[in-house]
C-alpha cells in the first residue's frame, strides 16, 4: 500500500462552481478524516467516518460542503458554490481504530477559488 | 473545547544541535493523547511522536523526545542532531480519549523549523 491518496492535487475554479476531492485511504483503516488547512493555521477538522458511516461534522462544514464514503472505502467531499473563502488546503487522513490519533495523511487538494 | 497553542512561529537551529519547540494545551479532560506531526514543504503530513496523558513517562523515538507537563499542560519537543531533513512545520496536537469521536485532532498553528548548515 502506498499510502492515502488524494486527487486532484491543485483545482483552480470559478467562484459560483462545483468541485470534487478524492480520496482513497491506506485499504486497511477503517476511519477517514477531512481537514482543511489555510495559510499559517494548523489543520482544521472538518469530518469524520468510521466505514461508511459519517459519524461527525464540524460546524465549520456548511450546507455547500457534503462528504461521502460509500462503501467504506475512497471518500468523496464535494463543495457547491464555491466561494473564495473556501481557498485552502483540503487533507484526507485515514487511521486504524486501535491507534487513536495516528493519523496517516494524504498530500492534501489545493483549491483556488477565483 | 480544547486549544492547543504554539507561541513560536519561526525557529531556527544549526545542523547537529539541539532544538526545543513548545506547546501548550487547555482542557478539562484527564485522559487525552497529544502529538507531535511534521509538515515537509510540499509533502504530506506525518506523525514524529505520540503520549498518552495517562503515562508520566516521557515519549522518546529516536532524536526526537518530549517533555511532558502534565499538570503545567505543556507539551514540548525535543529534537536531538539536528538534520537538514527536520526542516519542517511542526503542528502540536491534541486528541480526547473520552469523546466518542475518536482521534479527532485539534491542531496548534505551527512552528516553522528551519536546519542550517
Amino acid at each position: 500500500d502506498t499510502g492515502v491518496s488524494q486527487d486532484p492535487r491543485h483545482k483552480i475554479t470559478k467562484r459560483g462552481q462545483n468541485v470534487t476531492f478524492r480520496c482513497d485511504p491506506i485499504s486497511e483503516h477503517n476511519r477517514l478524516y477531512w481537514y482543511r488547512q489555510t495559510l499559517g493555521q494548523g489543520p482544521e477538522f472538518l469530518t469524520y467516518f468510521q466505514n461508511e458511516a459519517q459519524l461527525e461534522k464540524s460546524r465549520l462544514l456548511s450546507d455547500r460542503f457534503s462528504a461521502e464514503r460509500p462503501k467504506g472505502s475512497f471518500s468523496t467531499l464535494e463543495i457547491q458554490r464555491t466561494e473564495q473563502g473556501d481557498s485552502a488546503m483540503y487533507l484526507c487522513a485515514s487511521s486504524h481504530f486501535s491507534r487513536s490519533g495516528e493519523l496517516f495523511f494524504g498530500e492534501g487538494s489545493r483549491l483556488t477559488v477565483l | 473545547a480544547q486549544t492547543v497553542t504554539q507561541s513560536q512561529p519561526e525557529m531556527s537551529v544549526q545542523e547537529a544541535e539541539t532544538v526545543t519547540l513548545s506547546c501548550t494545551y487547555d482542557t478539562s479532560e484527564n485522559n487525552y493523547y497529544l502529538f507531535w506531526y511534521k509538515q515537509p514543504p510540499s509533502r504530506q503530513m506525518i506523525l514524529v511522536i505520540r503520549q498518552e496523558a495517562y503515562k508520566q513517562q516521557n515519549a522518546t523515538e529516536n532524536r526526537f523526545s518530549v517533555n511532558f507537563q502534565k499538570a503545567a499542560k505543556s507539551f514540548s519537543l525535543k529534537i536531538s542532531d539536528s538534520q537538514l531533513g527536520d526542516t519542517a512545520m511542526y503542528f502540536c496536537a491534541y486528541a480526547s480519549i473520552n469523546t466518542g469521536t475518536a482521534s479527532k485532532l485539534t491542531f496548534g498553528t505551527g512552528t516553522r523549523l528551519q536546519v542550517t548548515l
